[in-house]
């Protein structure tokens, strides 16, 4: 069964204590992994695309990492801002997307 | 400014009266999805569909229909809602295929009593 798994559920960070998120996943024909930030009474804010193995995205403080079972969101020197629930989702060969439950991130002033 | 948009934003209804959730989007996309959205549940994936008049069922089909006859619009409708429906409900779109990300919009907040 396709599946995506998030940890940590919820992570406290003094601001510019870095820190890491992780997507753990199971899923038959990858197709793609995303991540996305949520704010509260918002829709998802797509960040990221991963393709295969090995592949590296960076934007500002927030770099994406993928390996054939997981994939880290590395966050360096956070600020208040950047406070919010992070998403990963994986497209599978069945044309479907799944979501992972998210990791809720509070960055401390 | 490319968007998608839903209506209503916010919905309350009773159970068994049929109700209808707009989707729109202006970016000449082909696959178009719904997802309902649950505390520690996630985004779980109603509907897809990856082109006009090419429909699927995601995770949680069970009570809602959708239909693509244009290819900006993607109604959601639930026939006879019950309370466990009762959810924060996403539209979203991407390029093509399940390869590309998704763009969503705002969300539709529906409450069944």
């Amino acid at each position: 069964e396709d599946q995506v798994t998030q940890s940590p559920e919820a992570l406290r960070l003094q601001e510019g204590e870095s820190s890491s998120l992780n997507c753990s996943y199971t899923v038959s024909g990858l197709r793609g992994l995303f991540w996305y930030r949520q704010d509260p009474g918002k829709g998802p804010e797509f960040l990221f695309t991963l393709y295969s193995a090995g592949e590296e995205k960076e934007k500002e403080r927030l770099k994406a990492t993928l390996t054939k079972k997981e994939s880290f969101l590395h966050i360096t020197a956070p600020k208040p801002e950047d406070s919010a629930t992070y998403l990963c989702a994986v497209a599978t060969g069945t044309y479907k997307y799944i979501f992972g439950t998210g990791t809720r991130l509070k960055v401390l002033a | 400014e490319a968007q998608v948009t839903q209506n209503p934003r916010y919905l309350i209804t009773v159970t068994g009266k049929k109700l209808t959730v707009t989707c729109s989007q202006n970016m000449n996309h082909e696959y178009m999805s719904w997802y309902r959205q649950d505390p520690g549940l996630g985004l779980r994936q109603i509907y897809y569909s990856m082109n006009v008049e090419v429909t699927d069922k995601g995770d949680v089909p069970e009570g809602y229909k959708v239909s693509r006859k244009e290819k900006r619009n993607f109604p959601l409708i639930l026939e006879s809602p019950s309370p466990n429906q009762t959810s924060l409900y996403f539209c979203a779109s991407s390029f093509q295929g399940a390869t590309y990300e998704q763009y969503f919009g705002p969300g539709t907040r529906l409450t069944v009593t």
